[in-house]
């Protein structure tokens, strides 16, 4: 069983401060996806990062898949309220074939305070 | 607006009954995954289907089973259900079993009473 560990579980912060969200496990993935959830919805994705070492920006969001292909990071710059949400991670197995289902981590949920 | 539709939105049941929860994946997507989503647990893989077919199978237990029709919607029952089933009932869906870049409904909350 692949699993994801999320670092920290909680964070709360202020409008414009700096945060990063970490992602670890002792598996290899052939992909690593981030999702953000708000309150009543489903997961949103943001990003999927494929090649080791690739590094991904999305406005004020930055991931980072690490070398080995187990590890990822989101930092977030200049963080605003409305980044406020449950961040998860999503891993891919490294199997071929036409399944590959999503292990996910057990989230971070950011909240920032205006 | 994922594309991905579910209903119903709510559901309230009292433990031993059966609930049938309903998935429309987005328009040209071949996959459906279901996804259950409880405090402790975080969002749990319950088993996916490809073109009518099963082809993952998670932490689905037996009490539960999907299907998914010709048209490729896709149904999850739950049945003799218990207090601890309350939960988010997700599905998602992608274009084929492979890109896992999956596309959330918004969810069906399951409260077993």
């Amino acid at each position: 069983t692949q699993l994801l560990e999320q670092s920290p579980q909680f964070l709360s912060i202020q409008e414009g401060e700096n945060l990063t969200v970490y992602c670890n496990s002792s598996s290899v993935f052939s992909s690593l996806q981030w999702y953000r959830q708000e309150p009543g919805e489903g997961p949103v994705l943001l990003v999927t990062v494929v090649t080791g070492g690739e590094v991904k920006k999305l406005k004020r969001l930055t991931f980072q898949f690490g070398d080995a292909r187990k590890d990822s990071s989101l930092h977030i710059t200049a963080a605003q309220p409305g980044d406020t949400g449950l961040y998860l991670c999503a891993g891919a197995g490294s199997s071929r074939g036409s399944a590959r289902q999503l292990t996910f981590g057990s989230g971070t949920q950011l909240t920032v305070l205006p | 607006d994922s594309g991905v539709t579910q209903t119903p939105k709510h559901l309230i049941t009292a433990t031993g009954q059966r609930v049938t929860l309903r998935c429309s994946p987005r328009s040209g997507d071949l996959s459906v995954y279901w996804y259950q989503q409880s405090l402790d647990q975080g969002l749990q893989f319950l088993i996916q289907y490809y073109n009518g077919e099963e082809r993952a199978k998670g932490n689905i237990l037996e009490r539960f089973s999907a299907q998914q029709f010709p048209d490729l919607h896709s149904e999850l029952n739950l049945s003799s259900l218990e207090l601890g089933d309350s939960a988010l009932y997700f599905c998602a869906s992608s274009a084929d079993g492979v890109n896992t870049e999956a596309f959330f409904g918004q969810g069906t909350r399951l409260t077993v009473v």
